[in-house]
């Protein structure tokens, strides 16, 4: 009965390679979140979705390309990967987009790129 | 532009001792405060927050933050820490309005048996 879950928790791939990653929440919640945290430990957020749009897109290549299905599921693609794109990437949602709404975390997922 | 200060990236700790740790934001608006842990291994989950009203704010597992605007600071506090207190730390801020969450860099508080 894992709240917020992501899919895989580690992935390793070479260089030029296209990934995804899946996140699904089980609370019920409108917004959904992605965040990155590089090797430093700094957090930051990438994308929010409310309600299956788009709410939050903060400076991030279009190499990574969310996708909504519906609320309880937030996808990230990434396309063409890249060395500086290895962190860990954290899907997170809340039941609205103001930060006044706790957000719950995932277990975050480690990519690593060779 | 808002953004979050933790000037302390590793805090070890005896067991039973008190603990502070420290975050600075800075902002020009009103703002919303947080702390959020994690622990080895898993997700950020949200320690305790500052919205209105009392400027101190308790955590229900004897975690205490106090929002400071003067000082701008909110540290965290805890009078007698445990083993199971082990975990990194993140503050941020959020501008009243903002959709937003700044997080700072973390600090990972270790206590020592």
């Amino acid at each position: 009965d894992t709240a917020v879950s992501q899919t895989p928790k580690y992935l390793v791939t070479q260089m030029g390679n296209d990934k995804s990653i899946k996140c699904e929440q089980n609370l019920g919640h409108d917004t959904m979140y992605w965040y990155k945290q590089d090797s430093k430990k700094f957090l930051k957020i990438m994308f929010s979705y409310n309600n299956k749009e788009l709410i939050i897109n903060e400076t991030v290549p279009n190499r990574f390309s969310p996708k909504s299905p519906d609320k309880a599921h937030l996808n990230l693609h990434i396309n063409s990967l890249e060395l500086g794109d290895s962190a860990v990437y954290f899907c997170a949602s809340s039941q609205g987009p103001t930060p006044v709404d706790t957000q719950y975390f995932g277990p975050g997922t480690r990519l690593t790129v060779l | 532009a808002q953004s979050v200060t933790q000037l302390d990236s590793q805090v070890p700790v005896f067991e039973e001792a008190p603990v502070e740790l420290r975050c600075n934001y800075s902002s020009s608006v009103s703002v919303y405060l947080f702390w959020y842990v994690q622990y080895p291994n898993q997700g950020l989950q949200l320690l305790l927050k500052y919205l209105s009203g009392s400027t101190l704010v308790e955590s229900i597992n004897g975690f205490e933050a106090e929002f400071n605007k003067s000082q701008t600071s909110f540290h965290l506090r805890k009078p007698s820490v445990h083993i199971s207190d082990t975990a990194e730390y993140f503050c941020a801020v959020s501008e009243a309005g903002a959709n937003n969450l700044f997080f700072g860099t973390g600090t990972r508080l270790t206590v020592i048996p």
